[in-house]
C-alpha cells in the first residue's frame, strides 16, 4: 500500500453537475498528477501540480481543473459533467515533477455519471 | 511524440510456466520506461523502471524487463507464473528529460494464470 489516499472511493453524479475529488500525497512528496482511466483503457494524463502550480496538462477541456494546497494535497474539479466522464480517477504523487521519478498511485475514485 | 503499444491485450499462461508481456515504445528523447500492475479494485503498483542505467531491469515479485533500443522494445518477463500474478499490466513511457513527468500508458495486457 502506498501513502497516497483518495476520497471518496465511489461517487455517482448526474449529467451537468459538478464534482470534486480529493487526494492526499505521500509524505515528503511535493508533486501530484491526476489521471483518468476509462473502462478497459490505460490511464490518461489530466494534469500535474508542483508546489501549488499547474505544471503540465494533457488533452482535457478547461472544465477539468485542479488545486494543490500548501500541504501538497490536491483536488480535481470537473464541471458540467458528461456521461463520458464516467471513469476511475487516479492520483499519483512523487517527490519531483520530472520524467524519471517513480509515481505512487492511490486506489482511485470511481465516478459514475448518469 | 511518445507512444506505447502493448502487443497483446490478453495473455493466458499456466501456473509455473514463463510469462512474456510485450511492449514497444516510441520516443523522440531518451525515455524512461516503467511497468505497472493493477489488481482488481486496487491502485497501480510499480513493478520496475528503466531510466538509462542497466538495460536489464529487475523488479519485484520475480519480474524483469530488458530495454532494447534497436528494437524499441521493453518486454516484461517472469520465469514462472504464480496465481497471484493474474492482473492487468501496463507498459508506460515518460520523456526522460521532461519537467512534467507525464506518463504515457499502453492499453494494458490482462494476464490470466490457469491452475
Amino acid at each position: 500500500e502506498t501513502g497516497v489516499t483518495q476520497s471518496p472511493t465511489h461517487l455517482i453524479k448526474t449529467r451537468g453537475q459538478q464534482v470534486t475529488l480529493r487526494c492526499s500525497s505521500q509524505s515528503g512528496h511535493n508533486t501530484v498528477s491526476w489521471y483518468q482511466q476509462a473502462l478497459g483503457q490505460g490511464p490518461q494524463f489530466i494534469f500535474q501540480y508542483y508546489r501549488e502550480e499547474e505544471n503540465g496538462r494533457g488533452n482535457f477541456p478547461p472544465r477539468f481543473s485542479g488545486l494543490q494546497f500548501p500541504n501538497y494535497s490536491s483536488e480535481l474539479n470537473v464541471n458540467a459533467l458528461e456521461l463520458d466522464d464516467s471513469a476511475l480517477y487516479l492520483c499519483a504523487s512523487s517527490n519531483t515533477p520530472g520524467g524519471r521519478t517513480e509515481a505512487f498511485f492511490g486506489q482511485g475514485t470511481r465516478l459514475t455519471v448518469v | 511524440a511518445q507512444s506505447v503499444t502493448q502487443l497483446d491485450s490478453h495473455v493466458s499462461v499456466s501456473e509455473g510456466t514463463p510469462v512474456l508481456l510485450r511492449c514497444n515504445y516510441s520516443s523522440s528523447y531518451s525515455p524512461s520506461l516503467f511497468w505497472y500492475v493493477q489488481h482488481p479494485n486496487k491502485g497501480l503498483q510499480l513493478l520496475l523502471k528503466y531510466t538509462s542505467a542497466a538495460t536489464l531491469v529487475k523488479g519485484i515479485n520475480g519480474f524483469e524487463a530488458e530495454f532494447k533500443k534497436s528494437e524499441t522494445s521493453f518486454h516484461l518477463t517472469k520465469p514462472s507464473a504464480h496465481m497471484s500474478d493474474a492482473a492487468e499490466y501496463f507498459c508506460v513511457v515518460s520523456e526522460g528529460s521532461s519537467n512534467t513527468g507525464k506518463l504515457i500508458f499502453g492499453q494494458g495486457t490482462t494476464l490470466q494464470v490457469k491452475p
